[in-house]
């Protein structure tokens, strides 16, 4: 089966870490994704990270994939009000032929 | 980069009004797919299309139709509005189906 679960509210105050938390249920699945959301607009590819990897750091945003309990984050360092926005966790399956399946988003509010 | 292009940001449409939602991208990629965001509810994929004339229902067809004469373009229609189709729209495509999606800003629609 399929499922990608995200818990749905998280709030950081200006200048601590966030740590978004997903977990999926396909253990066949090849790529893992994040997807930031600002008010009004569309899903903007944030990072992303293959299975067979364990971490993944490009600048404030650390990935961190824990295959054995299937279970993927997003730490964003030095968090800032910019940062507010949802943010949805999306896994592609290793046949590659099915879409993108999402988790339903967390809103990540950043209080100054 | 990529650009995705949906043609309204806000619609106001009456119940049992035909619809059509447009959506454009200029990267010659295969693949192209609509979803509706709902609060609580994520991202749900209506259809997708992995090739011009090709369509595949996802998880709420129901409701819907789409249309793909050109590889640039997917039409969602809705053939007779209802006020439970009020929602955020969102298209998407990618180059193959294992590919990252890139996303339109979105179209509004409010049934009334």
């Amino acid at each position: 089966g399929e499922d990608v679960e995200q818990s749905l509210f998280l709030s950081v105050r200006e200048g601590d870490s966030s740590v978004i938390n997903c977990t999926y249920t396909d253990s066949s699945s090849t790529y893992l994704y994040w997807y930031k959301q600002e008010p009004g607009a569309g899903l903007q590819l944030l990072t992303y990270i293959f299975s067979n990897m364990d971490m993944k750091q490009d600048q404030r945003l650390t990935v961190l994939l824990n295959k054995k309990d299937k279970h993927l984050s997003l730490r964003i360092a030095d968090t800032q009000t910019g940062d507010s926005a949802i943010y949805f966790c999306a896994e592609i399956l290793n046949s590659g032929n099915t879409p993108l399946v999402f988790g339903k988003g967390t809103r990540l509010s950043v209080i100054a | 980069d990529v650009k995705v292009t949906q043609s309204s940001r806000y619609l106001v449409k009456r119940t049992g009004e035909k619809v059509f939602l447009e959506c454009v991208q200029d990267m010659d990629h295969e693949n192209m797919f609509w979803y509706r965001q709902d609060p609580g509810l994520g991202l749900r994929l209506i259809y997708f299309s992995y090739d011009v004339k090709m369509k595949e229902k996802g998880d709420i067809p129901e409701g819907y139709s789409v249309s793909r004469e050109k590889k640039e373009r997917f039409s969602l229609i809705l053939e007779s509005a209802s006020t439970n189709q009020t929602s955020m729209y969102l298209c998407a495509s990618s180059p193959k189906a294992s590919s990252p999606l890139h996303f339109g800003n979105g179209t509004r629609l409010t049934v009334t």
